[in-house]
């Protein structure tokens, strides 16, 4: 079953703006990763944050983590229209066979030029 | 770095017909992939985790004997949708676990986009 929970759904938004995205999860985690998907296209990975790790940053991106509140936020800056795109949440779950990733429900970024 | 080579990228296929989507590591071993599948606008659910030489493990409400998954060695594992229908239609993605050094630990094919008429 999906673990996350994102949000918002959907946004939009004007060149150049920052948007954030929101991330909430029921277990414990190893790390949470974000992932971007054009429409119809795979999936690429933007960055991984480990759960002892608070923030990180990676070009535009800056992931927090909140561990005590089972949150994480992508803060994408200065966003251009080639940002368009769904951004999913991954959390990566220790269980009993091995570990697995369980992505959240997905927030779909427009970004008007 | 780690690539998971997924084929083919899109498949048409009649109502009634089995379809076979392979996944394949080129330059490491992959000795659990997932197979994801995604709806329209929908996120990716995890539909089974396969082990190299031993059955796959299916979330629930995933029918085993539908959705076929063989992961017969540590480069290749296959999902086969049999009797396909068309609410069979959707995006199906493979990813394996990967343990290199520098990598986040998983890696995805590109995807398979089936469309069942």
């Amino acid at each position: 079953s999906q673990q996350g929970e994102e949000d918002p759904q959907a946004l939009s938004i004007q060149e150049g703006e920052n948007a954030t995205m929101n991330c909430s999860y029921k277990t414990s985690i190893n790390n949470l990763q974000w992932y971007r998907q054009n429409s119809g296209r795979g999936l690429v990975h933007l960055i991984l944050i480990r759960s002892n790790e608070r923030e990180k940053h990676s070009g535009r991106l800056r992931v927090t983590l909140d561990t005590s509140k089972k949150s994480s936020s992508l803060l994408i800056t200065a966003s251009r229209a080639a940002d368009t795109a769904s951004y999913f949440c991954a959390t990566d779950v220790r269980e009993t066979s091995g570990s697995r990733l369980t992505f959240g429900e997905g927030t779909q970024l427009t970004v008007n030029p | 770095g780690a690539v998971v080579s997924q084929h083919p990228s899109w498949v048409i296929c009649k109502s009634g017909t089995s379809v076979k989507i392979e996944c394949r590591s080129l330059d490491f071993q992959a000795t659990t992939m997932f197979w994801y599948r995604q709806f329209p606008k929908q996120s990716l659910m995890l539909m089974a985790t396969s082990n190299e030489g031993s059955k796959a493990t299916y979330e629930q409400g995933v029918e085993k004997d539908k959705f076929l998954i063989n992961h017969a060695s540590l480069t290749l594992s296959t999902l086969t949708v049999t009797s396909a229908h068309p609410e069979d239609s959707s995006f199906y993605i493979c990813s394996a676990r990967d343990r290199g050094p520098v990598g986040h630990g998983y890696t995805f094919g590109s995807g398979t986009r089936l469309t069942v008429v």
